[in-house]
């Protein structure tokens, strides 16, 4: 049973730029939430994304935009790339018939780097 | 306010000993669920362990157990019988229900001496 995936596993982008993340979620799984966490700090969540529409958003600005396919699959979209955007990125899934009760795995992780 | 407060940036346990890692929450949310995660060196966040508002038992899964404490607001998690592989970073996370969020706190570093 394949757990979580996120590509690529680091990227190194320089400040102005925009960035995609992938992510594909547990098998069985129809919701994909999106986090940063900074060094040294807990995850900040960015949105979560259920029947492809963003049904939660953190308070992260709209640079930050995500988008989930038919297969539940999802990307996280960064423009303007800022150096503060420097962290490690990330999915997390879960199977969510009733909204937001079932509990998250999470993938490995993008570390963005912002030059 | 802190949603999730953890006040032990850093911990240690000999091996084989029983720790426990605080964590205090806050919310006006009555459906909520608290998280336990572990994070190594590799970045990947495990799930550890599950308490729901509404259970009335204390949530045990294996070596790990929530001491959930509901009118106090904390959910301390409990490792017990320690082994060097639990050397990690440890979260507690709420999930409010109904507003849909997630928080998590900063965070606990676990160092088990050998």
């Amino acid at each position: 049973d394949a757990g979580v995936t996120q590509s690529p596993t680091h990227l190194i982008k320089t400040r102005g730029q925009q960035v995609t993340l992938r992510c594909s979620p547990k098998s069985g799984h129809d919701t994909v939430s999106w986090y940063q966490q900074a060094l040294g700090q807990g995850p900040q969540f960015i949105f979560q994304y259920y029947e492809e529409e963003e049904r939660q958003r953190g308070n992260f600005p709209d640079r930050f935009s995500g988008h989930q396919f038919p297969n539940y699959s999802s990307e996280l979209n960064v423009n303007a790339l800022l150096l503060g955007d420097s962290a490690l990125y990330l999915c997390a899934s879960s199977f969510s018939p009733s909204g937001n009760t079932d509990t998250q795995y999470f993938g490995p992780g993008t570390r963005l780097t912002v030059l | 306010a802190q949603k999730i407060t953890q006040t032990q940036p850093g911990m240690f346990v000999q091996e084989k000993e029983a720790v426990t890692l605080d964590c205090t929450y806050d919310t006006s949310d009555p459906s909520y669920g608290l998280f336990w995660y572990k994070q190594p060196s590799s970045g990947e966040m495990i799930f550890l362990i599950y308490q729901g508002s509404y259970d009335q038992q204390n949530a045990t899964e294996g070596r790990y157990s929530l001491n959930f404490q509901k009118a106090r607001k904390s959910a301390n998690l409990v490792i017990s019988a320690s082994q060097l592989g639990d050397s990690a970073m440890y979260f507690c996370a709420m999930r409010e229900f109904n507003a849909g969020k997630s928080t998590f706190g900063d965070g606990t570093t676990l160092t088990v001496k050998p």
